[in-house]
């Protein structure tokens, strides 16, 4: 079956420090894969998304780029504000578009503390 | 922006009693889908649901649990004889052909 796999938190970082979230999956098929954030009080949103290998998804500052050949999907930030902190769920779905039917497969999530 | 609503924020019940979660998803969003996160755990697929029947269910979507599309525009999910487990934050989602899912905030559920 589909597993995603995501380091622990929390991750205590300084602003402006460098960010990587590793982030890595089983699948039987060519899922695509996704990173949502989870502000304080709210609930999951999309961040980024790529649907295959070498993809790059990218979106407010976060990057993150489709490894086939280490099924990995680690999520990056050159500088991290304190706006950052929040939780953070990478996601696969076996579908190429993530929508459809089919359910998706989350990591545990990680909390990413950001001090001033 | 459309966003995906859920009522209540929080509920509160005892084990045995019968609960109704609300959702409201995006207007125009044809696929809609549940999720749970037990605390501390991850987020699991529970069921999706397409043109008014079920699509897709997880294990954990075993008889206790129904959904419903009622009307146009809410989607619910029912768990008729709660037991202390099923204690968890219930997240909605809806997207459309080929979109990405849609979360709403959850609705943080307390089975005493």
């Amino acid at each position: 079956g589909n597993s995603v796999t995501q380091m622990e938190g929390p991750v205590t970082l300084s602003e402006e420090a460098f960010l990587t979230i590793n982030c890595t999956y089983t699948a039987t098929g060519y899922p695509s894969l996704f990173w949502y954030v989870q502000y304080p009080g709210e609930g999951l949103q999309l961040l980024l998304k790529a649907t295959k290998a070498d993809d790059k998804g990218s979106n407010k500052g976060f990057e993150a780029t489709y490894r086939k050949e280490t099924t990995s999907f680690h999520l990056e930030k050159g500088s991290v504000q304190v706006s950052d902190s929040a939780v953070y769920f990478c996601a696969l779905s076996d579908r190429s578009t993530g929508g459809g039917a089919d359910g998706l497969t989350f990591g545990k999530g990680t909390h990413l503390i950001i001090q001033p | 922006e459309p966003e995906v609503t859920q009522t209540p924020s929080h509920q509160v019940t005892q084990m045995g009693q019968e609960v109704i979660l609300r959702c409201v998803p995006i207007s125009n969003h044809l696929y809609f889908y549940w999720y749970r996160q037990i605390l501390g755990q991850k987020v699991e697929f529970l069921v999706s649901f397409y043109n008014n029947e079920i699509s897709e269910k997880s294990e954990i979507f075993d008889d206790q649990f129904s959904v419903e599309r009622p009307d146009g525009s809410n989607f619910t999910l029912k768990i008729r004889s709660t037991k202390l487990e099923d204690s968890a934050m219930y997240f909605c989602a809806s997207g459309g052909e080929g979109e990405t899912q849609y979360f709403g905030p959850g609705t943080r559920l307390l089975v005493l």
